[in-house]
């Protein structure tokens, strides 16, 4: 079993509606919490970390920790095509050696149709 | 506002040859991460840098090898190249090793 779960989709959703993306995980040392968005062919580009639970608002995002049940929510509100892309979940316990290294989650494919 | 910047961006390369992949970070970023992403899966964590200096380390394959330099910039030099080496690298870089990282647009590695 991996550490991080997510389910791969595609999720496909009409413009203008609500996205949940999840995430569930086992190991209770993580402490980071980041979302990222990888468009076909790119790298992946960070949108969004927390740090332990709660919630954390940028813009048209939201991302919801909670720690009690390991899971982790990514809504994103008026969805539009352009947020057609798969986006990875990722976890950290915090700074091993130099840095904080992430344990991905597979992604979630999401296509927003117009 | 600069990237990371990864090259090549494509590379075709034989069954037991090496390759090297060049990674140069965002300015004043100061630790450097590498990455292998197969096909449908996640990125895969390989080895890091901070000040350079190797940080962290992954699931390296004992044929790859990677530094940085004194500008900062990191090679991954990779040797003996299986089929299964085939994969997306990519380059990500940060400031003091922290939580924000951010990716290359990676260099598509084909082994025939």
């Amino acid at each position: 079993q991996k550490e991080v779960e997510q389910d791969p989709g595609p999720l496909s959703v009409p413009e203008g509606a609500i996205v949940s993306l999840n995430c569930t995980y086992s190991n209770s040392a993580f402490q980071y919490f980041m979302w990222y968005r990888q468009y076909s062919r790119k790298g992946p580009e960070l949108l969004m970390y927390t740090y332990s639970s709660g919630n954390k608002e940028d813009g048209r995002f939201t991302a919801q920790v909670d720690k009690s049940s390991k899971y982790i929510s990514l809504f994103i509100r008026d969805s539009q095509p352009s947020d057609s892309a798969t986006y990875l979940c990722a976890m950290s316990d915090g700074r091993t050696g130099g840095s904080y290294i992430p344990t991905f989650g597979r992604g979630t494919s999401l296509i927003v149709h117009p | 506002a600069a990237g990371v910047i990864q090259s090549p961006r494509h590379l075709i390369k034989e069954k037991r040859e090496t390759a090297t992949l060049k990674c140069y970070p965002i300015p004043r970023h100061d630790t450097v991460y590498w990455y292998q992403q197969g096909p449908g899966q996640d990125p895969q964590f390989l080895i890091s840098f901070y000040e350079k200096m190797q940080s962290d380390k992954g699931s390296i394959p004992d044929r790859f090898s990677a530094q940085q330099f004194s500008d900062y910039h990191s090679e991954l030099n990779m040797s003996s190249l299986e089929l299964g080496d085939s994969a997306l690298y990519f380059c990500a870089s940060s400031r003091e090793g922290g939580v924000e990282q951010y990716f290359g647009p990676g260099t598509r590695l084909t082994v025939t």
